[in-house]
């Protein structure tokens, strides 16, 4: 199983950036996938998960209405569409893989992205 | 939300030691619990699902009990190599990450 991020980087507060996954070794299809961020120095905090067709998607109260998870099953792709940016948003952003078609436990994290939000 | 207090924050031990973390849930989560490794620079790591269930691969001196509101995580006999920071996660609603507990080398 390997997870790929990328599209991380430096944005501007108010600005936007798209986090994509590239994900293989499963069958992607099956499983549902999530976003978790980690602070620099601190604590893990779950972002937004996607259920294995798509059809469920669910959202820290923190990120909701800015954030937007959606999948590709044909191109084995997660992707995340941050907006409206804010300072607190810095971290290293991870895809993992769920263990279940709608969630549970990660049992397969990437690398992790950074994210930096700084004017 | 369900507000997850992992104790100690930081815990002292010599290889050898059995170790045990506590986690406590704001509510019930039944046991819908996972445990996590992380070491510095790297992603976490899969030990325990579903309060008590070992992943695959992961050395069996690592166990995991609980239900309801109470959790731990136990190491019977600590290796050089579990140094490190465990967290605690339920998915029982949505999902939430306990603040951490890093074991060092006493």
């Amino acid at each position: 199983v390997q997870l790929l991020e990328s599209g991380g980087g430096l944005a501007q507060p108010g600005g936007s950036l798209r986090l994509s996954c590239a994900a293989s070794g499963f069958t992607f299809s099956t499983y549902a996938v999530s976003w978790v961020r980690q602070t620099p120095g601190k604590g893990l905090d779950w972002v937004s998960t996607i259920s294995a067709a798509g059809t469920t998607t669910s959202y820290a109260d923190s990120v909701k209405g800015r954030f937007t998870i959606s999948r590709d099953n044909s191109k084995n792709t997660l992707s995340l569409q941050m907006n409206s940016l804010r300072v607190e948003d810095t971290a290293v952003y991870y895809c993992v893989k769920d263990r279940g078609p709608y969630g549970g436990s990660s049992d397969y994290w990437g690398r992790g992205t950074l994210v930096t939000v700084s004017s | 939300d369900t507000q997850m207090t992992q104790s100690p924050s930081t815990l002292s031990a010599s290889v050898g030691d059995r170790v045990t973390i506590t986690c406590r849930a704001s509510q019930s989560i039944s046991s819908w619990l996972a445990w996590y490794q992380q070491k510095p620079g790297k992603a976490p790591k899969l030990l325990i699902y579903d309060a008590s269930s070992l992943q695959s691969g992961v050395p069996s001196r690592f166990s995991g009990s609980g239900s309801g509101t109470e959790f731990t995580l136990t190491i019977s006999s600590l290796q050089p190599d579990d140094f490190a920071t465990y967290y605690c996660q339920q998915y029982n609603s949505y999902r939430t990450f306990g603040q951490g507990t890093k074991v060092e080398i006493k």
